[in-house]
């Protein structure tokens, strides 16, 4: 059981916008910053967005984040097949003192 | 660009001992602080241990607390995962990551992770 939610699986066809979800509490989401990262099989989690909204340079503005309150999502907008992953919301807990990751959230191109 | 490589992954019986290595290269080691995170079989992202740049403060998940231990040498460029009493459960791919902020889950650098399987 992940300390933050996310659904297990989205999907969306090419073109499309989808969001996925990350929710917390005010000891992690709700106090600190999220950041979402990208995983494909075999290669190295890839950072997608850190501070809630930012994006690293080399990230396409197809990709948005977003923070309220104890939650927190990532919008993929103008969606591509080689969207398929997995995606991962991330952050500090205060209570805990670690970082909690979500459950990752499987994006599946139609 | 900059770079991290773990080594250090392989077989070993449940209980026994292995460390990691984390070699960084093109950029100041000594002004980050890093993180270990792994993925075991078929599961998400897990994070194991962070180390602040200087190793003054590290802090572990609860399922490898006082079992691993991070550690650094950053005359060597060097981040390591001490990884005792090892069990079943900690076979994962484990990855070293840059930290950007303190107490952020920040990690803008990773690298491609090595394999630990922990079998009799």
């Amino acid at each position: 059981q992940s300390v933050l939610t996310q659904p297990p699986s989205a999907s969306g066809t090419p073109g499309q916008k989808v969001t996925i979800s990350c929710s917390g509490s005010s000891s992690n989401i709700g106090s600190n910053i999220v950041n979402w990262y990208r995983l494909l099989p075999g290669t190295a989690p890839k950072l997608l967005i850190y501070s809630n909204n930012q994006r690293p340079s080399g990230v396409p503005d197809r990709f948005s984040g977003s923070r309220s309150g104890t939650s927190a999502s990532l919008a993929i907008s103008g969606l591509q097949s080689e969207d398929e992953a997995d995606y991962y919301c991330a952050a500090w807990d205060d209570s805990l003192n670690v970082v909690v990751f979500g459950g990752g959230t499987k994006l599946t191109v139609l | 660009q900059v770079q991290l490589v773990e080594s250090g992954g392989g077989v070993v019986q449940p209980g026994r001992s292995l460390r990691l290595s984390c070699a960084a290269s093109r950029f100041t080691f000594s002004s980050y602080g890093m993180h270990w995170v792994r993925q075991a079989p078929g599961k998400g992202l897990e994070w194991v241990a962070v180390i602040w740049y200087d190793g003054s403060k590290k802090y572990y998940a609860d399922s490898v607390k006082g079992r691993f231990t991070i550690s650094r040498d950053n005359s060597k460029n060097t981040l390591y995962l001490q990884m005792n009493s090892l069990r079943a459960e900690d076979t994962a791919v484990y990855y070293c990551a840059r930290d950007m902020a303190e107490y952020s889950a920040y990690m803008d650098v990773w690298g491609k992770g090595t394999t630990v399987t922990v079998s009799s």
